[in-house]
């Protein structure tokens, strides 16, 4: 059974600091993506970042970059000097290959950044 | 604007009654879902359509029963719920292509919030 986790609930930073939002998974499956989604006040779920289970390359979009690594199963998130408009809650999920459609979020983790 | 539309965004409603949650995704997307999210759970799959038929049911009541007219419409139809179901209710469509591997990027609406007293 896939499961993912984010052990961070809330996080307060202060604008302009870096953040990691951290992610831990678990699956038996070879093939699988993982994703990061961000769900602002308003309520819609934004798509972040896709990765498959193949491609441990890090990744850096503007702000915002991803540490993929199998060794330790994790997917974590950075924010590099952080915005209020960063504020929202953060969500981690996983799909097997073998599953498809059957994404499974972790709880989130909610971010506030402060003025 | 996800180009994903529900309504209506907030309802209450007591556990006699019965009231429909509407999506509608102006994406051309084949596949769409309902979410559920509770608070501090995660997010919960509840129905899955492809091309209009539905292919996940992941074991919800059935004073939830959905309906899909068409690939651009989906709605979930409440019943006789109980106040564990007040949650926000996120519809999410996809588009599916057959041959090609799952991506996994879904484009949700606001979310419907919900309140059973």
């Amino acid at each position: 059974a896939q499961k993912v986790t984010q052990a961070q609930t809330e996080i307060s930073v202060v604008e302009k600091e870096d953040v990691t939002l951290d992610c831990v998974y678990e699956t038996r499956d070879t093939t699988y993506y993982l994703f990061w989604y961000k769900q602002p006040p308003s309520g819609e779920l934004v798509f972040l970042i896709r990765r498959n289970s193949f491609d441990e390359q890090n990744e850096i979009s503007g702000r915002y970059s991803w540490n993929f690594q199998k060794s330790t199963s994790s997917f974590n998130f950075t924010i590099t000097a952080s915005q209020v408009v960063d504020s929202a809650v953060y969500f981690c999920a996983l799909s097997e290959a073998g599953s498809a459609r059957q994404l499974t979020f972790g709880s989130g983790t909610q971010l506030t950044v402060l003025p | 604007e996800t180009g994903v539309t529900q309504t209506p965004r907030h309802l209450v409603m007591g556990m006699t009654n019965k009231k429909s949650l509407k999506c509608e995704q102006h994406l051309g997307h084949n596949a769409m879902y309902w979410y559920k999210q509770s608070a501090k759970k995660p997010l919960e799959l509840m129905f899955v359509y492809n091309f209009k038929e539905q292919t996940e049911n992941n074991s919800v009541p059935s004073r939830f029963s959905p309906e899909c007219p068409n690939s651009s419409h989906l709605f979930l139809h409440l019943h006789t719920l109980q106040p564990e179901d007040s949650a926000l209710y996120l519809c999410a469509s996809s588009q599916d292509r057959s041959g090609v591997a799952y991506t996994g990027e879904l484009f949700f609406g606001e979310g419907s919030r919900l309140t059973v007293l």
